[in-house]
């Protein structure tokens, strides 16, 4: 069965360093979604894409964080400098269904942890 | 702006023991309410999808029904391996908003 793979599984870093994270999606699926989940919370949206182009950024600090989907397939999520209020998961998730006003299933990855010390 | 509250936060039960998590919502117009399960340091699997009130799915020892305020997931006669975070989402305006989650813990 595909899955949406992640890595690394797990980054410990230093405030005010560059972290990234990476994620394939499953084959074919046009929509890619970045989530963030503080522990004890349930997911929050970070960014969309619907292919290669940004749907919604709205909810993404921008002036430390970056993500890019650069050939419409897998992903780059980019945090710099970290603080250490980032400490959570940041969860991939891919969806096949295109039309945005079909409530979509999403698949997601296993994540990764960051810790920022 | 869309809530998604559940309760309660934690359930602890006994196997064989049926109980139900709550998933209340206020949106302007619901598209759609999913049911995931999470287990420790993974990602969300989709567990059901419901559309309109009146809707319920099942699988294995779950159901979920669907009103127009409120969703609920029925646990019946659970096992040690029903133990997990149970997360409700509402989808609306093109995106999908999680409540807090209830984790079950299930004894032997």
């Amino acid at each position: 069965e595909a899955e949406v793979a992640q890595s690394p599984r797990y980054k410990i870093t230093e405030k005010s360093q560059a972290v990234a994270f990476w994620c394939d999606p499953i084959s074919g699926h046009a929509t890619l979604y970045w989530y963030r989940q503080i522990l004890g919370q349930g997911p929050e949206l970070l960014v969309q894409f619907q292919d290669e182009s940004v749907v919604d950024d709205s909810q993404l600090p921008k002036d430390r964080f970056s993500a890019e989907r650069l050939k419409g397939v897998d992903s780059t999520l980019k945090i710099q400098p970290a603080e250490l209020g980032d400490s959570a998961m940041y969860l991939c998730a891919s969806s096949r269904d295109r039309d945005p006003s079909y409530p979509r299933k999403l698949f997601f990855g296993s994540g990764t942890q960051l810790s920022v010390l | 702006e869309d809530q998604v509250t559940q309760s309660p936060e934690a359930l602890r039960l006994q196997e064989g023991e049926s109980s139900s998590l709550n998933c209340s919502y206020t949106v302007s117009g619901l598209r759609g309410l999913f049911w995931y399960r999470q287990d420790p340091g993974k990602g969300p699997e989709f567990l059901f999808t419901l559309y309109s009130a009146g809707e319920e799915k099942e699988k294995e020892r779950l159901k979920a029904t669907l009103t127009k305020k409120e969703s609920f997931l029925h646990i019946t006669a659970p096992k040690p391996e029903d133990s997990a975070t149970y997360l409700c989402a509402v989808y609306n305006d093109y995106k999908l908003s999680f409540g807090a989650g209830t984790t079950v813990t299930v004894r032997a």
